[in-house]
């Protein structure tokens, strides 16, 4: 079954350490996106990819670096400098930016600060 | 620039009762809207979109949603609710023609008592 897969579903992060989400896709989907999602708020959007290789801000992006090496792939790393991490993340993908079918999401991945 | 409102935290109804979930946006041009629903710790799932065309959109699960343009609403209606349809539920608007990026509201937790 197509879909997409974020792992790992529970990451906890010590105080100055980088850690890094996995979402891959194999929906052959050209754009990719991560949420942030913390109680009360809805989704905030960190960063979108519309093509391989390239890769944009979001609303809520410092602190915050992803890829896009490959198609299926769009990892997204939590640096030292986010300073308020918890939360749990979202990968979702489209056909395109553009397009009007809505999005697919993944099953998320909570990020606790220990 | 867009917005989404979802005015209802919180909305409690009885099962086999009928249920609306509330939603309003802000989006110059045609809009594209969505509905979404989250169970527990898992990512958002599709329910209905508007595009074009008829005002009620019927979706999965039983959900329908009426577009009213000048209200500017996207209500979310079942006629009768299940105790399983206890969740988080999310409207979403795109800009229509040309828009990439889609605005989610704060979300309405949906309680259903037995």
């Amino acid at each position: 079954d197509g879909g997409i897969t974020q792992s790992p579903k529970y990451l906890f992060r010590k105080e100055g350490q980088n850690v890094t989400l996995s979402c891959e896709q194999n929906l052959n989907h050209d754009a990719m996106y991560w949420y942030r999602q913390d109680p009360g708020q809805g989704l905030r959007l960190i960063y979108y990819s519309q093509i391989v290789n390239d890769f944009q801000k979001g609303d809520i992006a410092e602190g915050y670096s992803v890829s896009r090496e490959k198609k299926e792939s769009f990892p997204l790393t939590v640096t030292s400098a986010q300073k308020n991490p918890t939360a749990f993340y979202l990968c979702a993908s489209s056909s395109r930016t553009d397009d009007v079918y809505g999005y697919t999401f993944g099953s998320g991945t909570r990020l606790t600060v220990v | 620039a867009q917005s989404v409102a979802q005015p209802e935290d919180q909305v409690n109804v009885a099962e086999g009762n009928p249920l609306t979930v509330k939603c309003t946006y802000s989006v110059s041009g045609n809009p594209y809207l969505f509905w979404y629903v989250q169970y527990p710790n898992r990512g958002l799932q599709f329910l209905l979109k508007y595009i074009t065309g008829d005002n009620l959109v019927k979706g999965s699960y039983g959900f329908e949603a009426e577009f009213n343009k000048s209200q500017t609403s996207f209500h979310l209606k079942k006629p009768s609710a299940l105790v399983s349809d206890s969740a988080l539920y999310f409207c979403a608007v795109k800009k229509g023609t040309g828009g990439f990026k889609t605005i989610f509201g704060a979300g309405t937790r949906l309680f259903v008592k037995a």
